[in-house]
């Protein structure tokens, strides 16, 4: 079955450390996505990919870094600089269309917790 | 800057009723709304895309209306069932970024 797959499930990590979280999707979509979710916020956009090689900053992308290397690859690195690392993470993809008909399809989410 | 409210944030309905989401946006210029569903835990399901051409969707029990103009949405779930209990959000595409605005979600438990 196509999907996209997040890994691991739960990471614990110390203060300090970078951390990097998997994203696989084969779908073949052309965009990809990392959204960051607290508790009673909505969902915050990280980082952003359309094509390979190329991504852009979201809303809150200080402390974080991507790579899009791979069509199916968008690994996150959240690293020493990021202030408050302990959240849940989601990634996305989406198939590009022209009449923005294609709905964003997410995975299961990463649990990070920095203590 | 878009921003994206639903209202209520908590709803709790006995099985069997009909119930209304809402969703409300800032910037009209959007291209898409969609409503998804999320599982405590889990990460997001689409339930509905409606593109800014049209005025409604219907999957099932579940359907979606939208008011461009207003800067409207609403999720109509028939009937509901104890398996609907989850967040709802709703999130609007807009401009050249090609990236969604979500709302924080109502969170529905359907009971017995």
């Amino acid at each position: 079955d196509g999907g996209i797959t997040q890994s691991p499930k739960y990471l614990f990590r110390k203060e300090g450390q970078n951390v990097t979280l998997s994203c696989e999707q084969n779908l073949n979509h052309d965009a990809m996505y990392w959204y960051r979710q607290d508790p009673g916020q909505g969902l915050r956009l990280i980082y952003y990919s359309q094509i390979v090689n190329d991504f852009q900053k979201g809303d809150i992308a200080e402390g974080y870094s991507v790579s899009r290397e791979k069509k199916e690859s968008f690994p996150l690195t959240v690293t020493s600089a990021q202030k408050n690392p302990t959240a849940f993470y989601l990634c996305a993809s989406r198939l590009m269309t022209s009449s923005y008909n294609s709905p964003l399809h997410f995975g299961n989410g990463t649990r990070l917790t920095v203590t | 800057k878009q921003e994206v409210t639903q209202i209520p944030a908590a709803l709790s309905v006995p099985e069997g009723e009909n119930l209304v989401l809402n969703c409300s946006f800032t910037d009209s210029a959007i291209y898409n709304l969609q409503w998804f569903r999320q599982d405590p835990g889990k990460g997001l399901t689409s339930l509905l895309l409606i593109q800014s051409s049209q005025r409604e969707q219907t999957s099932g029990r579940l359907n979606a209306s939208l008011d461009k103009s207003s800067g409207r949405s609403t999720l109509y779930i028939a009937a509901s069932q104890p398996g609907d209990s989850a967040t709802y959000l709703c999130a609007v595409f807009t401009g050249t970024a090609s990236k969604l605005t979500f709302g924080t979600g109502t969170r529905l438990q359907v009971t017995l």
